[in-house]
C-alpha cells in the first residue's frame, strides 16, 4: 500500500458546483496536512494548511481531516474555471524532527466547464 | 516581494553535460528541498538541507549534487551520470523541514 494515495481524476465538473477532492494515507504518525494547486508547467501553490484533525476553512475553500480513518479532503465551493488545475495533497510526521520528508500525492487533474 | 525564485524556466543541454539550476529564497526559510516531477510519477525528492552547509540525500538522489553555501541559495547540478535528466525540476523552502513548503515556479530541462 502506498503511504499516499490520491486519485488522479480527471474530475471534470460545471461551474458552480461543489468540489470535493481526497487523500487517504497509511502513516498514522503524520500530524501535518497541506493542499497545493499547480496550474499548467508552473510551480504549486500552497493552498492550505493544518496540523490537527477537523476542519479549516478559507474563502472558498475548506480543509478536513479526519485522522481517525486517515482520510483527508479539500471541498471547493461555487468552483470556478480558474479553479482547473492538478491539486495535489501532502502531509508530513513532524516538523524539524528526523523525519524530513513531505510526501506527496500523485494529484488530482481537475476541470471546472463554463 | 517574498519568495523563491528559480532561473532559468527552460534550459537544454547536450547529452554528457553538467548543468546548474539556480534556487534563490527570501524567505528566511532554514530549510529547502529539490523535486522532481515527471508525467504520471508525482513528485519525488532529490537533495533537502535542513541548515546551511547541511544536506542530505532524498529518494532519487544519484547523478545530482548540490550545495547550501548561503542560506537563500540552494543550487541544484544534474551530472551526466543521471540517467534520464529530462524533466520539470522544483525548488521549496520551508521554516523547517516537515512544515509547510513554498515552491518556486520550476525549471524545465531538456537534454538533447
Amino acid at each position: 500500500q502506498k503511504e499516499v494515495e490520491q486519485d488522479p481524476g480527471p474530475l471534470s465538473v460545471p461551474e458552480g458546483a461543489i468540489v470535493s477532492l481526497n487523500c487517504t494515507y497509511s502513516n498514522s504518525a503524520f500530524q501535518y496536512f497541506m493542499w497545493y494547486r499547480q496550474y499548467s508547467r508552473k510551480g504549486p501553490e500552497l493552498l492550505m494548511y493544518t496540523y490537527s484533525s477537523g476542519n479549516k476553512e478559507d474563502g472558498r475553500f475548506t480543509a478536513q481531516v479526519d485522522k481517525s480513518s486517515k482520510y483527508i479532503s479539500l471541498f471547493i465551493r461555487d468552483s470556478q474555471p480558474s479553479d482547473s488545475a492538478t491539486y495535489l495533497c501532502a502531509m508530513s510526521e513532524n516538523s524539524g524532527g528526523s523525519n524530513y520528508k513531505l510526501t506527496f500525492g500523485k494529484g488530482t487533474l481537475l476541470t471546472v466547464n463554463p | 516581494d517574498g519568495g523563491i525564485t528559480q532561473s532559468p524556466k527552460y534550459l537544454f543541454r547536450k547529452e554528457g553535460q553538467n548543468v546548474t539550476l539556480s534556487c534563490e529564497q527570501n524567505l528566511n526559510h532554514d530549510a529547502m528541498y529539490w523535486y522532481r516531477q515527471d508525467p504520471g510519477q508525482g513528485l519525488r525528492l532529490i537533495y533537502y538541507s535542513q541548515i546551511v552547509n547541511d544536506f542530505q540525500k532524498g529518494d532519487i538522489a544519484e547523478g545530482y549534487s548540490v550545495s547550501r553555501e548561503k542560506k537563500e541559495s540552494f543550487p541544484l547540478t544534474v551530472t551526466s551520470a543521471q540517467k534520464n535528466p529530462t524533466a520539470f525540476y522544483l525548488c521549496a523552502s520551508s521554516f523547517t523541514v516537515g512544515t509547510e513548503a513554498f515552491f518556486g515556479q520550476g525549471t524545465r530541462l531538456t537534454v538533447v
